[in-house]
């Protein structure tokens, strides 16, 4: 099966802990992305990756980290200093070049605080 | 001004009718556009792209795209109770430029 998958689905994090999520896609696609959606809001972009070994910041990067150390892979960190950390965190993925490219997501992961 | 507009809603709409779904985008320069439908706790999957101006259609959806007003839309014809979800505008700045800018959404509610 192709697509993207994300773990955990539930994620808990207690005060000052940093936490890792993952995210994996077997698309062949280029570029990855880190949104991150709260209630009755849109998707804001915290990170993307257009190749491996490089990444960008999105709107909303402080507070957060990611790698990209392979073409597959893209985890996100929430560090201790990501005050308000609960949301629903969704990874996405899009080829890369002139045209239609489309973003295609994973089934989100949802970190509650402790 | 926010970056990508839409009603926000609640939408209410009798079961066969047509649902209307607008957005409204800001940077000029704005090449594709994209509708995707997102069921309570899940995550958004992709149901229409448009990139020129003009109608597109697929099945029972119709987007509808015009640069100049800096307008796009989604008709949901003969509407079902399946198609009650939120529905997210998203708008990229060019093509090859990989950052999507997305509205906050607008709920759909399909009365049976």
């Amino acid at each position: 099966d192709g697509g993207i998958t994300q773990s955990p689905k539930y994620l808990f994090r207690k005060e000052g802990q940093n936490v890792t999520l993952s995210c994996e896609q077997n698309l062949n696609h280029d570029a990855m992305y880190w949104y991150r959606q709260d209630p009755g809001q849109g998707l804001r972009l915290i990170y993307y990756s257009q190749i491996v070994n490089d990444f960008q910041k999105g709107d909303i990067a402080e507070g957060y980290s990611v790698s990209r150390e392979k073409k597959e892979s893209f985890p996100l960190t929430v560090t201790s200093a990501q005050k308000n950390p609960t949301a629903f965190y969704l990874c996405a993925s899009s080829s890369l070049g002139q045209g239609e490219e489309t973003q295609y997501f994973g089934p989100g992961t949802r970190l509650l605080v402790l | 001004q926010k970056e990508v507009e839409q009603n926000s809603g609640p939408l209410s709409v009798p079961e066969g009718a047509i649902a209307s779904l607008n957005c409204t985008y800001s940077d000029r320069g704005s090449q594709s556009f994209f509708w995707y439908r997102q069921y309570s706790g899940k995550s958004p999957e992709l149901i229409m792209s448009i990139y020129s101006n003009g109608d597109k259609e697929d099945g029972r959806f119709t987007a509808q795209l015009n640069k100049a007003s800096q307008y796009v839309s989604l008709l949901i014809r003969d509407s079902q109770p399946s198609d009650s979800a939120t529905y997210l505008c998203a708008v990229k700045v060019g093509f090859g430029n990989e950052k999507l800018t997305f509205g906050t959404g607008t709920r759909l509610t399909i009365i049976p």
